[in-house]
């Protein structure tokens, strides 16, 4: 399977607890993706990088969260102090970069966040 | 933001068009429209996307309108395995912002 893929694909954790998250791109994808989904809601971005850079994080992401994209290829989001209401589905996409027409983001399964 | 609103749900007889719509009034000239699909407890399914021509694939047809004020997803001969929650977001600065969704039924 040559997909995006995130592991692990459900946590259970309690509060207080750090978490973390890792995401694997579609090979060659230079732009990576965290969106964050809650129920009965659309997803909602978090952050992305440009190969390891990371170019823009969203006012969603509180100073308890982290990402690293360390060598441009997998990234990892940390969650520290978990709250209760940290729990939903957080979503990883990549991309190839540039302009244009076919240049669609293609999402993993989601690793399913609950917290205690 | 860019915000999109969308029916909350809709019901489609097998075999029939399943025609999709969305309102994002306050997007931009550069910015596309992006439709996606999610089944239960699975990450989103890309669709199709467009800026200002009508676009075709091998899933759908995507029609905007001439203001692109407003577009509509149609799945010409829907199925039961076309049952999901279907999103039309706007692409901001490289980021897709999504509306709530609309959770289509296809009725046999």
């Amino acid at each position: 399977d040559t997909g995006v893929s995130q592991n692990p694909r459900h946590k259970i954790t309690k509060r207080g607890q750090n978490v973390t998250f890792r995401c694997d791109p579609i090979s060659e994808h230079n732009r990576l993706y965290w969106y964050r989904q809650t129920l009965g809601q659309g997803p909602e971005f978090l952050t992305y990088f440009q190969n390891e850079a990371q170019l823009e994080k969203s006012r969603l992401l509180s100073d308890r969260f982290s990402a690293e994209r360390p060598k441009g290829s997998f990234s990892t989001l940390e969650i520290q102090r978990t709250e209760q209401g940290d729990s939903a589905m957080y979503l990883c996409a990549s991309r190839t970069s540039g302009e244009g027409k076919y240049n669609e983001q293609f999402f993993g399964p989601g690793t399913r966040l609950t917290v205690l | 933001d860019a915000k999109t609103t969308q029916p909350t749900s809709m019901d489609c007889a097998e075999g029939r068009a399943a025609n999709l719509p969305c309102n994002h009034s306050t997007i931009s000239g550069n910015e596309y429209v992006y439709w996606y699909r999610q089944i239960h407890s699975q990450g989103p399914q890309y669709i199709i996307h467009g800026l200002k021509n009508n676009e075709t694939n091998e899933m759908a047809s995507l029609i905007i309108t001439e203001d692109r004020k407003s577009s509509t997803l149609i799945l010409p001969h829907a199925t039961l395995r076309d049952t999901a929650v279907y999103y039309c977001g706007v692409n901001r600065d490289d980021k897709i912002i999504f509306g709530k969704g609309t959770r289509l039924h296809i009725l046999p």
